[in-house]
């Protein structure tokens, strides 16, 4: 039983380019969380999928951020035009989710991004 | 709005000594309470979690922790820690309509262990 991956582990790039990150969820699970974690913090939630459908998204998403799950399976994050307060380790999370039902949300082990 | 105060940012206790780490909460209604622990270069692992019933929830790694609604409080407690036990420690109150849908974590609680 493989569980959430995450690709790449480290991206460091240069204010105002463009980077994406890569979660793979556990197969079985149909809900997909992203969320954000800076130095000396816990991780603060950004967004969650339900299958393709986005459902939430924090107000820390900014118009920079973009993400998408497509075929209700892996998931991408896109920052455009990063900037500096953009670094952070960006944790992926899944689970297997019903209304009314709680289950385990299981973590990858995250993409840590530096903006130089 | 729901939040997590874990007040000690960084602790230190001997191997084999007995371990409170303190979690309070604001949640308006029956809260979802977790606690995670992070090692570094690993992912985010739960030790154990409360929705209601037994307000002492015993976990995995010989963790447990007591629920305490008059305190607001959820803190985790094992008896006696082992040198793998050093880590970041996270409080987390779920939140959405079914209460796992978003996770609020607290900053944290680092844990060292000296022998």
């Amino acid at each position: 039983d493989t569980g959430v991956s995450q690709d790449p582990r480290h991206k460091i790039t240069k204010r105002g380019q463009n980077v994406t990150f890569r979660c793979d969820p556990i197969s079985e699970h149909n809900r997909l969380y992203w969320y954000r974690q800076t130095l000396g913090q816990g991780p603060e939630f950004l967004t969650y999928f339900q299958n393709e459908a986005q459902l939430e998204k924090s107000r820390l998403l900014s118009d920079r951020f973009s993400a998408e799950r497509p075929k209700g399976s892996f998931s991408t994050l896109e920052i455009q035009r990063t900037e500096q307060g953009d670094s952070a380790m960006y944790l992926c999370a899944s689970s297997l989710g019903a209304g009314g039902a709680y289950n385990e949300q299981f973590f990858g082990p995250g993409t840590r991004l530096t903006v130089l | 709005a729901q939040s997590v105060t874990q007040p000690d940012i960084h602790i230190t206790v001997s191997e084999g000594a007995s371990l409170e780490l303190r979690c309070n909460y604001s949640y308006g209604a029956t809260p979802y309470l977790f606690w995670y622990v992070q090692s570094p270069g690993q992912g985010l692992q739960l030790l154990l979690k409360y929705f209601s019933g037994d307000t002492l929830v015993q976990g995995i790694k010989g963790f447990e922790a007591e629920f305490k609604r008059s305190q607001s409080s959820f803190n985790l407690r094992k008896p006696s820690v082992h040198w793998s036990d050093a880590a970041e420690y996270f409080c987390a109150v779920g939140g959405g309509n079914f209460g796992n849908e978003k996770l609020t974590f607290g900053t944290g609680t680092r844990l060292t262990i000296i022998p």
